[in-house]
């Protein structure tokens, strides 16, 4: 398994403005995702971030919205841009160990005023 | 893309029952099928994972099985307890040989003393 860790664990933020979170993961890992969960709903992948290569997005994403840096094995960011009150939402990182199973972090809670 | 129906959205159950969860899905038959736990405020813990060859698979008081033919996956959780009580996901690869994992909406269990 793997221990993740993301900051913040929460914040809120006004309209208009850009929130980074970061995503740590204990072991070194090839695969990561990034998914967002809004209130009530399930899980969405929002793009996959791979180390050494620029992140795949998912239909519906787009890099300018949310960018993504895997600057090594370890670690991950998501920004997301230019925040409206539809961005408020968990956001969640994840790692894939090669054994067909992800590990997930504990969330980040972001509401957007 | 796979589509993935998981039964109720609440099911509350009487401590010491068999809760038991569906979850079906459409499109291609995945290689294998997982289940996760989720409390709230918290990332997806990974429970099981059930692979397109085998029937069924047990984990202490979990017991997953998979029907093909069917479409289907059923988690059963024996001798139910408060602790219990959670939001179960079910989850598959996103298309053949992927990692990506798309996500059921799942079912909230409550499980009642």
């Amino acid at each position: 398994s793997a221990v993740i860790s993301q900051k913040p664990s929460r914040d809120i933020c006004q309209r208009g403005t850009s929130l980074t979170i970061q995503c740590q993961v204990d072991s070194q890992v090839t695969m990561m995702f990034w998914y967002r969960q809004q209130p009530g709903q399930s899980l969405t992948l929002i793009a996959t971030a791979n180390q050494g290569s620029e992140a795949t997005y998912e239909s519906g994403f787009v890099i300018d919205k949310f960018p993504i840096s895997r600057p090594n094995l370890t670690f991950s960011t998501l920004t997301v841009s230019n925040m409206s009150p539809e961005d408020s939402s968990i956001y969640l990182c994840s790692v894939e160990l090669g054994t067909d199973t992800q590990y997930f972090g504990p969330g980040t809670r972001l509401t957007v005023l | 893309s796979q589509k993935i129906e998981q039964n109720s959205e609440a099911l509350n159950i009487q401590e010491g029952k068999t809760a038991t969860l569906t979850c079906n899905y459409t499109n291609y038959s995945p290689a294998y099928l997982q289940w996760y736990r989720q409390d709230p405020g918290r990332g997806p813990v990974f429970l099981l994972l059930i692979r397109e060859n085998e029937k069924e698979k047990r984990k202490e008081r979990l017991k997953v099985t998979f029907d093909t033919t069917l479409k289907q996956s059923l988690f059963h959780i024996t001798a139910s307890q408060p602790a219990d009580s959670a939001t179960y996901l079910c989850a598959l690869p996103s298309g053949a040989g992927s990692y990506q994992l798309t996500f059921g909406k799942g079912t909230k269990l409550s499980v009642i003393p």
